[in-house]
């Protein structure tokens, strides 16, 4: 249980155009989800928090505007990286939040790895 | 401030031989602690967790770490490292207070010497 996929798991684009990366909770409902910005042999950084019905709530320095968060289902979360840019290549991993009982856990995808050209 | 220190960038050791990888943390609040694996291009994964209790929690594949809040330490422990267990490991702390949000270190970097 508890699998979190992403799609796709890699996409390349032109610069100036825009990319949508999908997260899905496949076996549980998720009301938080978490989506995560890793550079190369680096940590992970976290970007915004998508709420279910609500609008994400994004970390400071991130634009939102830039990235686009929709969590329209309690299944589904969506990253849009609009007018991308080559300096927005990354792996961009995300994170469905379930409570176990006694404390907050988070369960992550695969990860997408965007390319800019 | 709120930080995870993981003071080994890279570590090598040999097949067979036992592993420590350190984690200190910097936290306000009561945390979770959590030790994550990634393998190239992967997600993570969870290894173990700890939020209360016993202080020296097991982990799958092998792993074990001890919760020392006096030295605000979660290390890590392998008895007897596997080649498999070559990837990147990340130490992360959470909170409730903070939404189950998490920080992570800076991730450790292990390699298996046949």
């Amino acid at each position: 249980g508890a699998v979190v996929s992403q799609h796709p798991s890699w996409v390349i684009c032109k610069s100036g155009t825009s990319v949508k990366i999908e997260c899905r909770s496949l076996d549980f409902q998720a009301t938080t989800m978490f989506w995560y910005r890793q550079f190369p042999k680096q940590s992970l950084m976290l970007m915004a928090t998508s709420n279910e019905g609500s609008k994400a709530t994004y970390e400071q320095g991130v634009e939102k505007d830039k990235f686009l968060i929709n969590h329209a289902s309690l299944t589904l979360s969506t990253l849009t990286v609009t007018s991308a840019h080559p300096e927005d290549s990354s792996f961009y991993i995300c994170s469905a939040r379930v409570w176990t009982g006694n404390s907050y856990e988070q369960y992550f995808g695969p990860g997408t790895r965007l390319t800019v050209t | 401030a709120q930080s995870v220190t993981q003071p080994d960038i890279h570590i090598t050791v040999s097949e067979g031989a036992s592993l420590e990888l350190r984690c200190n943390y910097s936290y306000g609040a009561t945390p979770y602690l959590f030790w994550y694996v990634q393998s190239p291009g992967q997600g993570l994964q969870l290894l173990l967790k700890y939020f209360s209790g016993d202080t020296l929690v097991q982990g799958i594949k092998g792993f074990e770490a001890e919760f020392k809040r006096s030295q605000s330490s979660f290390n890590l422990r392998k008895p007897s490292v596997h080649w498999s267990d070559a990837a990147e490991y990340f130490c992360a702390v959470g909170s409730y207070n903070q939404g189950g949000k998490l920080i992570f270190g800076q991730g450790t970097e292990l390699s298996v010497k046949p």
